[in-house]
Formats: structure tokens, C-alpha cells, sequence
């Protein structure tokens, strides 16, 4: 099973609005990703948590907040987004955070600020 | 820091002709390149991958390339179908998050 599951599908906030973003994955993969991606763009990175502590942290604002519960779960905390935050946010997944692995991509959340 | 360029960003090609995407990396220690196809609204899904230990990979109608001495892989659709219509996104990695290239919109013609 390859799979990575993400709830919800569909996201539309106010930017006064919290809410919250839920990966899941039970392929014993130790490495989990958040990327945003905009139209006509490639996924841009924005966190990498390996065996459950965060590895890396693109710059991102602190207006996104991840959390990693444990192994099989990811969250991404959103408050007070701007309408330019709007965009499929993709969780993926590896088996490490280092070396050839494959990384498999759930379908996202669209999400929409408005 | 691995950087990963992609051609061209547009390609047509009529059904049943053969189409192939190619991209460049810069780290000459990147040892794992996959190809991901991302139809409209979906999420990006690994069609096919290389490691730097192969020089060719095949699976159907799909291959990858890859020349390491010139820091290069492609990618090859045999026979195309109008399925393959997609956007295909290369990207390459060592020790690092995957690295992409900015991707490639293929339209197949029937």
C-alpha cells in the first residue's frame, strides 16, 4: 500500500479563521513532508519532519504551525492566513529523511482564504 | 545546493508518437532522480524512477535515462495516448528533500 491520505479535500477560511490540516500514512515511512503548490508550479517545500522531530523549516511563516503526533500522522495548524495562502497543500511521505527513497504525495487539501 | 532544470515546458505530440522531457541537475552527488505525472486537480504520482547506479530504467511504454558524467536524465513515452496528457515534474536528491524542475505540460492530440 503506497498510500498518503489527507482530510480535508477542500478548505475555505476567513483570515481570522483556525483551522487545521491531517495527514495520515501506514506505510512505516519516517519521514513526512508539507508542500504548497500553486497553479502551473512545481510543489514548493515548506517542512520535513524526520522520526518525528522537524528537520527542516523552509523560512516558512509562523502563521503555519506543523505537528507531528507520531509516525503515522502529520498536521499543519493555519491561522490568520492571507488570501495569498490560497493553494493545494500536498503531504508526502518516505521511508528515511536521507538517501533514494521513493516519496509518495497525497491528494492534497485546496485550500482558499478568503 | 542541487539546482534542476527542465525541457521544454510545453510539448505536443499527435497519439501514438513518442515524447521526451529531459532536465539537468547541478549536484554531482545526487543519486536519486524520480519522475512524477500530475493530472489536473490531483496530486503528483511517481510513474518512474532512477538511481544513480542504473542507466536506464523501462516500465511499458515509459524509460528514463540518465548520463551522470553529464549530470542529465530524460524521459521517455513510447506510443502515446491521450492519458498521457499531464504536467511531469523531474526531480533529483542525495541526502536532501527532493529537488524539482519546473515541470513540463505534455498535451497529447488525438
Amino acid at each position: 500500500d503506497t498510500e498518503v491520505t489527507q482530510t480535508p479535500k477542500h478548505l475555505v477560511m476567513g483570515m481570522t479563521n483556525k483551522k487545521s490540516l491531517k495527514c495520515e500514512q501506514h506505510m512505516g515511512h519516517r519521514a513526512m513532508y508539507w508542500y504548497k503548490q500553486k497553479a502551473k508550479k512545481p510543489p514548493e517545500l515548506m517542512f520535513v519532519y524526520s522520526y518525528e522531530k522537524l528537520s527542516i523549516n523552509e523560512s516558512v511563516p509562523s502563521r503555519f504551525s506543523p505537528e507531528c503526533p507520531n509516525s503515522s500522522l502529520l498536521n499543519l495548524h493555519l491561522h490568520a492566513l492571507q488570501p495569498e495562502d490560497s493553494a493545494l497543500y500536498l503531504c508526502a511521505s518516505s521511508q528515511g529523511g536521507r538517501g533514494p527513497y521513493e516519496q509518495y504525495f497525497g491528494p492534497g487539501t485546496r485550500l482558499t482564504v478568503t | 545546493g542541487e539546482n534542476v532544470e527542465q525541457h521544454p515546458s510545453t510539448l505536443s505530440v499527435q497519439e501514438g508518437d513518442s515524447a521526451v522531457i529531459k532536465c539537468t541537475y547541478s549536484d554531482s552527488a545526487s543519486n536519486y532522480f524520480p519522475w512524477y505525472k500530475q493530472e489536473l486537480g490531483k496530486r503528483p504520482q511517481l510513474i518512474i524512477d532512477i538511481r544513480s547506479n542504473v542507466g536506464e530504467k523501462k516500465d511499458q511504454r515509459i524509460a528514463v535515462t540518465l548520463n551522470k558524467t553529464a549530470k542529465h536524465f530524460s524521459l521517455h513515452i513510447t506510443e502515446t495516448q491521450p492519458e498521457d496528457s499531464a504536467v511531469y515534474f523531474c526531480a533529483a536528491r542525495r541526502d536532501t528533500p527532493l529537488v524539482f524542475g519546473k515541470g513540463t505540460r505534455l498535451s497529447v492530440i488525438a
